[in-house]
């Protein structure tokens, strides 16, 4: 099976602007889920996609958002960037059920850059 | 709230000996935990899992202890290889009801292994 991909690898940006990112799953993955990783601060939760409604969301504020299309791709948009922004945003999708329901299958990651 | 804790942002081992690479959690509904290793630019990817009715798994070189009462898990590297120089992350899913749960990480312990 392909493994999940994530499109634009790396992306620069300028404070203000709004970013569209994109996650593929593998294939008959149902469950999609975003992170953010800094410097320092591990892998923080933004929210997971579950047939198309957000199942689970974290804790940053609402200019992150994110959908889900029906073959389960998804996109997380930030709007209003701002410096603090500048991260790799991973995407994971898994099973979500049977053994193995719990492990999450990530992509390569966009890396970010807000200037 | 951090409720994964890797207390150790990094750990030096020679080739051929022992890594192990700590986590403590505080949550005591927590009964399932995973394991991530990270190369540079890369997502994470799934290296083990254990669940709390165990209190080891062993996968090859690699084995993860859990001890309940302590609420402390270890993962054993044994021998050490200069390739399994990475960040490692210990992970817990935080049921939010039903099947529904998000991945709590740690910061992580980037693991050197030297030559």
């Amino acid at each position: 099976k392909a493994g999940v991909t994530q499109t634009p690898r790396y992306l620069i940006k300028t404070r203000g602007q709004q970013v569209t990112l994109s996650c593929s799953p593998i294939s008959g993955h149902r469950s999609v889920s975003w992170y953010q990783q800094t410097p320092g601060q591990g892998l923080q939760f933004l929210f997971e996609y579950f047939s198309e409604t957000q199942r689970n969301k974290g804790n940053f504020p609402g200019r992150f958002s994110g959908r889900q299309f029906s073959n389960s791709r998804s996109e997380m948009n930030v709007s209003t960037l701002e410096l603090g922004d500048s991260a790799l945003y991973l995407c994971a999708s898994s099973p979500t059920r049977g053994r193995g329901k719990y492990e999450q299958y990530f992509g390569p990651g966009t890396r970010l850059t807000v200037t | 709230d951090q409720q994964v804790k890797q207390n150790s942002p990094s750990l030096s081992v020679q080739e051929g000996r022992i890594s192990i690479l700590n986590c403590d959690y505080t949550n005591s509904m927590f009964d399932y935990f995973l394991w991530y290793k990270k190369y540079p630019a890369e997502g994470p990817t799934f290296l083990i899992s254990i669940s709390s009715i165990k209190d080891k798994n062993e996968d090859g070189r690699f084995t993860v202890f859990l001890n309940k009462s302590a609420k402390h898990l270890s993962l054993h590297i044994v021998p050490s290889q200069p390739g399994d120089s990475a960040v490692y992350f210990c992970a817990a899913p935080l049921r939010s009801g039903g099947s529904n749960y998000k991945l709590t990480f740690g910061k992580g312990t980037l693991l050197t292994v030297n030559p």
